[in-house]
């Protein structure tokens, strides 16, 4: 599948702190996904996009859909430490396999 | 509740012994697939089913079967596991690309350790 490139890797932030995060590719696709992952757990979906352009929020979390369609951000304001995980991206062309980042994870001191 | 299942969580085998991970959902979706998960890898797609009777390989195919004989179960089948074959399988599922979502729904996924 495509490279699809996530940034950061790790993020170490303070309770209170607003994160932001991104995905990038070469490719243009026409759905983004953010998911979330717990320790030895199942992705758990966030957030889905469909139109360039597009900003959705899910309670303190908001994903944006690039309106190059080759990139996508999630923001988490005023984390608390329950939002400790991995964030991952995954991207979709058209009726084919998903493509998903590396992940970013996310460590929320007290 | 919609939800995607797996079994076993866990599994501790030794080399060569066969084994299947069952999965299911209740969702009524007609793509499945699997996934292996491994530190610095990140998620790899082993096989993908479009529809009953219509499987695919994926990223990282060899050493597995699957079947899709029922729309809601996809088996991962290991005849012959091996060592590097260690790590944690991921079952997935979302509609087909003929609907308007494809959001993509994961099981809680099995720690399979083979010695």
């Amino acid at each position: 599948g495509q490279q699809l490139n996530q940034s950061p890797q790790s993020m170490f932030i303070q309770e209170g702190e607003d994160v932001s995060m991104n995905c990038t590719s070469s490719s243009i696709f026409n759905t983004w996904l953010w998911y979330k992952q717990d320790p030895g757990e199942g992705p758990v979906l966030l957030i889905a996009l469909y139109k360039a352009g597009e900003l959705t929020s899910n309670g303190r979390l908001t994903a944006q859909f690039g309106i190059t369609r080759k990139d996508s951000f999630l923001n988490i304001s005023a984390s608390i430490p329950s939002d400790v995980g991995i964030y991952f991206c995954a991207a979709l062309q058209s009726g084919y396999a998903l493509n998903f980042g590396k992940g970013t994870s996310l460590l929320v001191t007290p | 509740e919609a939800q995607v299942t797996q079994n076993p969580r866990y599994l501790i085998t030794v080399t060569g012994k066969k084994l299947t991970v069952t999965c299911s959902q209740n969702m009524n979706h007609e793509y499945m697939s699997w996934y292996r998960q491994d530190p610095g890898l990140g998620l790899r797609q082993i096989y993908y089913s479009m529809n009953v009777e219509v499987t695919d390989k994926g990223d990282v195919p060899e050493g597995y079967k699957v079947s899709r004989k029922e729309k809601r179960n996809f088996p991962l089948i290991l005849e012959s596991p091996s060592p590097n074959q260690t790590s944690l399988y991921f079952c997935a599922s979302r509609p087909s690309s003929g609907g308007v979502s494809y959001e993509q729904y994961f099981g809680p996924g099995t720690r399979l350790t083979v010695t």
